[in-house]
Formats: structure tokens, C-alpha cells, sequence
């Protein structure tokens, strides 16, 4: 079952733009994270939010999470090309240990 | 590179055989995760193997199984194929089985059933 759901489902911005997506998720968590996956390919971790933490930044990314609304956004400052992936968000699941719970994920294009 | 491969790379067989996937986790760590990707599922987690002991079970079907060896490396086997059971199959590793730790995946096994 999903626990995380991303939107937009897809978003396509020029590069230099930013981007910004966001994910809802169910119940309650320990940390939260952003993965990247280039089609076809293994995910690659970008950043891990801890439940106690509302912002966190690493390079161009931002990350905010905010718990009373159960959700969290991820900001791509300065777009590149080379940003054109999908992007998902993951969260802990008391249920299975330290398991992650996919959203669906976003499929970001940035067009030079 | 994460550090974790997989083997093969692809697979195709036909509906009702059986086929193991490989994966070795990066250097020192104890964890291995597998998860399936399909178009209508996303991406789902099967299994949890910590230190050679089971950890935590997901959407796995009874005819899928995995084992976690004393080197580390794991095995997820998939029996009486069907062909929605095609898939892109990935393995994760961590340090450790805790929280707060991000997961390394694999380049993916990409499965497909005909």
C-alpha cells in the first residue's frame, strides 16, 4: 500500500527554473525521504528529514516537512537537464520494520 | 555507483518457471531490502534480511521466497511465474537495520514474464 503520494504526478519547467513537488503522507514517521531515479535505473538517496526537523538543505535541494499536515516538499533550485528523473518521497512504516513506503512519484522534465 | 549489484541485469522467461535474482549489498552493510516496480503497483517492498535472519516481510507473494547468506549476499527466488509478475526487481542495503538510515539500491533486475 502507498503511503506517500507525490504531486504534481508530472511537471515540466525550463531549465533555470525551480521546481517544487510535494508529498502527503498517512501516518505517522520517523524521517522522510527523497529519492531520484533516472527511467529504468536504481534510485539514488538525495535527502533524509528527521520527524523533529522542519527544513534541511543539501546543494540546490530544500526539503520542509511539516508533520501536523503530514506532508513534505521537495525545492530544485536552478533546474538543469540533467534534473529530468522521477522523483519520490519515502517514509518509515511501523509495519515493516525499517522498510521504506514509496509514493508514486513525480516525473520532473527540464528542457534547455 | 551505489556499491550494491545485481544479477542479471535482465531476465526473460516464460509463465510457470522459476528464476533467482542476485544481489550483493555494499561493503559492510548488515541490511538488504527487495522491492518490486510495476507500472500499477509503483514501487512495493517484498522483503527485509538483517545479518542473515529475516526482518521484516511486505507485499511478498507465497511464491516468492529470498535467503540472506553468511557473506551478506542475497537471493530472491520467484517460482510459478505469472506476467504480472513482471518487473523491475531492486535490492537496497544500509549500515544497519535502524532508523534514519538511507538505503543504497541496486542497478535493478528487470524480469519479464512471457
Amino acid at each position: 500500500s502507498q503511503q506517500g503520494e507525490e504531486d504534481p504526478q508530472a511537471l515540466s519547467i525550463q531549465e533555470g527554473e525551480n521546481a517544487t513537488m510535494n508529498c502527503s503522507y498517512k501516518t505517522s514517521i520517523n524521517n522522510l525521504q527523497w529519492y531520484r531515479q533516472n527511467s529504468g535505473r536504481g534510485l539514488v538517496h538525495l535527502i533524509l528529514i528527521r520527524s523533529n526537523e522542519r527544513e534541511k538543505h543539501s546543494g540546490r535541494l530544500r526539503v520542509t516537512l511539516d508533520t501536523s499536515k503530514k506532508s513534505s516538499s521537495l525545492l530544485i533550485t536552478a533546474s538543469r537537464a540533467a534534473d529530468t528523473a522521477s522523483y519520490f518521497c519515502a517514509t518509515d512504516s511501523n509495519q515493516a520494520g525499517t522498510a521504506l513506503i514509496f509514493g508514486k512519484g513525480t516525473t520532473l522534465s527540464v528542457s534547455s | 555507483d551505489s556499491g550494491v549489484t545485481q544479477t542479471p541485469k535482465h531476465l526473460i522467461t516464460a509463465t510457470g518457471q522459476r528464476v533467482t535474482l542476485r544481489c550483493s549489498p555494499r561493503s559492510g552493510d548488515l541490511s538488504v531490502y527487495w522491492y518490486q516496480q510495476s507500472l500499477d503497483q509503483g514501487l512495493q517492498f517484498l522483503i527485509q534480511y538483517y545479518n542473515g535472519e529475516e526482518r521484516a516481510k511486505g507485499n511478498i507473494l507465497e511464491r516468492f521466497s529470498a535467503q540472506q547468506f553468511p557473506d551478506l549476499h542475497s537471493e530472491l527466488n520467484l517460482s510459478s511465474l505469472e506476467l504480472g509478475d513482471s518487473a523491475l526487481y531492486f535490492c537496497a542495503s544500509s549500515v544497519i537495520a535502524g532508523l534514519n538510515n538511507e538505503q543504497f539500491f541496486g542497478p535493478g533486475t528487470r524480469l519479464t514474464v512471457l
